[in-house]
């Protein structure tokens, strides 16, 4: 595979549910991102990891636990979800932070009930 | 907080017909980033500006970053209908990522 693969695609759980996402990039890069992805708002970043060192989470709910356990992977745990949360949470991948491209994947369509 | 200004917010346009889109923002920045959108799938890079000036084309795609580098706009010639998707400009800073609201064009045959 290539590039950046999100798994699963789509998922619905229940508010009092635990999932987890998956990240995986085979670019070789060092830097792993999530965002959130509502309708009609701009991308929202939520953590930013380089080197599977966290470096900037921005005012995330505690809900939300990421975990970068080497530079090619990505989680993200979800555990007592609103419905709010419901959104396209994308994963992005770049050489390294600061003033480089992004190379995202498909997503994760999630939907809390 | 910093944003980035988008518009149009969406276009209906014939077929062949050229496009023209733009992204500005009160803050300067160094990098401009456009990505196209398809539904149900992540954003995918078009093309990457990070020179004040700089004008860089990507097939039928041309992007120029504003001398003021607060703005940049993309424009996409002859289009056709797998143009149809959600373009978004974004930029980058040590930690800072800051997208657009996206323009979502259609495409008429």
């Amino acid at each position: 595979e290539t590039g950046v693969t999100q798994t699963p695609r789509h998922l619905v759980m229940g508010m009092t549910n635990k999932k987890s996402l998956k990240c995986e990039q085979h670019l070789g890069h060092n830097a792993m991102y999530w965002y959130k992805q509502s309708a009609k708002k701009p991308l929202e970043l939520m953590f930013v990891y380089s080197l599977e060192e966290r470096v900037e989470n921005n005012s995330v709910p505690s809900r939300f636990s990421p975990e970068c356990p080497n530079s090619s992977h990505l989680f993200l745990h979800l555990h007592t979800l609103q419905p709010e949360d419901s959104a396209l949470y994308l994963c992005a991948s770049s050489q390294e932070t600061g003033l480089y491209e992004q190379y995202f994947g498909p997503g994760t369509r999630l939907t809390v009930t | 907080g910093q944003q980035l200004n988008q518009s149009p917010q969406s276009m209906f346009i014939q077929e062949g017909e050229d496009v023209s889109m733009n992204c500005t923002s009160s803050s300067i920045f160094n990098t401009w980033l456009w990505y196209k959108q398809d539904p149900g799938e992540g954003p995918v890079l078009l093309i990457a500006l990070y020179k004040a000036g700089e004008l860089t084309s990507n097939g039928r795609l041309t992007a120029q970053f504003g001398i003021t580098r607060k703005d940049s706009f993309l424009n996409i010639s002859a289009s056709i209908p797998s143009d149809v998707g959600i373009y978004f400009c974004g930029t980058s800073g040590t930690y800072k990522y800051i997208f657009g609201t996206g323009t979502r064009l259609k495409v008429l045959a």
